[in-house]
């Protein structure tokens, strides 16, 4: 079947500096894309979420981008702190109550 | 407060026997799933409810079973059937074709 992929597994930034996290999507299908931030030991929690009728949508600190003719998916967080660090998933949703994730990005914030 | 609890949070099986995993949500949504998470993978999807006294498998049912009787609950039951049961098991619910909240997860090990 089709699932959500990642570019890069680990990210390591700078306190202070911007992340972009990214994910490559394979069904065009997909119209819900959401991120997830998970610390170690427990689920999943809700950053941003962007629907196929928008190619930007933006919360505190961070930035959903999705490029639809590649099939690309941007999480950018501005002003990354310690407390950024975590695993970031992407997840697709082709249909209702089907949502694939992708393996996840770990993200390091050095002080 | 509102939200989806798992429990237990540790959970040790010997082999041969079954074992069943708790999540509870009290944020009304009508969908519930579960997942299962392993090191370096995105979650896979194992059963999913819309409703209560219906379900339908993931991606990986065999070797797991699951009721609906309540809204709130729906139980997880990791059997003898289920070759490789070590792993993280994440609950989530919806409201529709919106984002998944997660519980705090479930880890499992076959002793």
């Amino acid at each position: 079947g089709e699932n959500v992929g990642l570019h890069l597994p680990t990210l390591s930034v700078q306190e202070g500096d911007n992340s972009i996290i990214n994910c490559a999507y394979s069904n065009s299908a997909s119209d819900y894309f959401i991120w997830y931030k998970q610390e170690s030991g427990k689920g999943p929690q809700f950053i941003i979420d962007i629907r196929s009728n928008m190619d930007k949508r933006q919360g505190q600190r961070v930035t959903v981008l999705l490029n639809k003719t590649v099939k690309h998916l941007s999480l950018q967080i501005a002003a990354t702190q310690p407390g950024d660090s975590a695993v970031y998933f992407c997840a697709e949703s082709p249909r209702r109550n089907d949502m694939r994730f992708g393996a996840g990005t770990r993200l390091t914030v050095k002080p | 407060d509102g939200g989806i609890t798992q429990s237990p949070k540790y959970l040790f099986r010997k082999e041969g026997q079954n074992v069943t995993l708790s999540c509870e949500q009290n944020l009304n949504h009508d969908a519930m799933y579960w997942y299962r998470q392993d090191p370096g993978q995105g979650l896979r999807l194992i059963y999913y409810s819309q409703i209560v006294n219906d379900f339908q498998k993931g991606d990986i049912a065999e070797g797991y079973s699951v009721s609906r009787e309540k809204k709130e609950s729906f139980p997880l039951t990791v059997t003898s059937a289920q070759k490789n049961p070590t792993a993280f098991y994440l609950c989530a619910s919806s409201f529709d074709w919106n984002e998944q909240f997660f519980g705090p997860g479930t880890r499992l090990t076959v002793l």
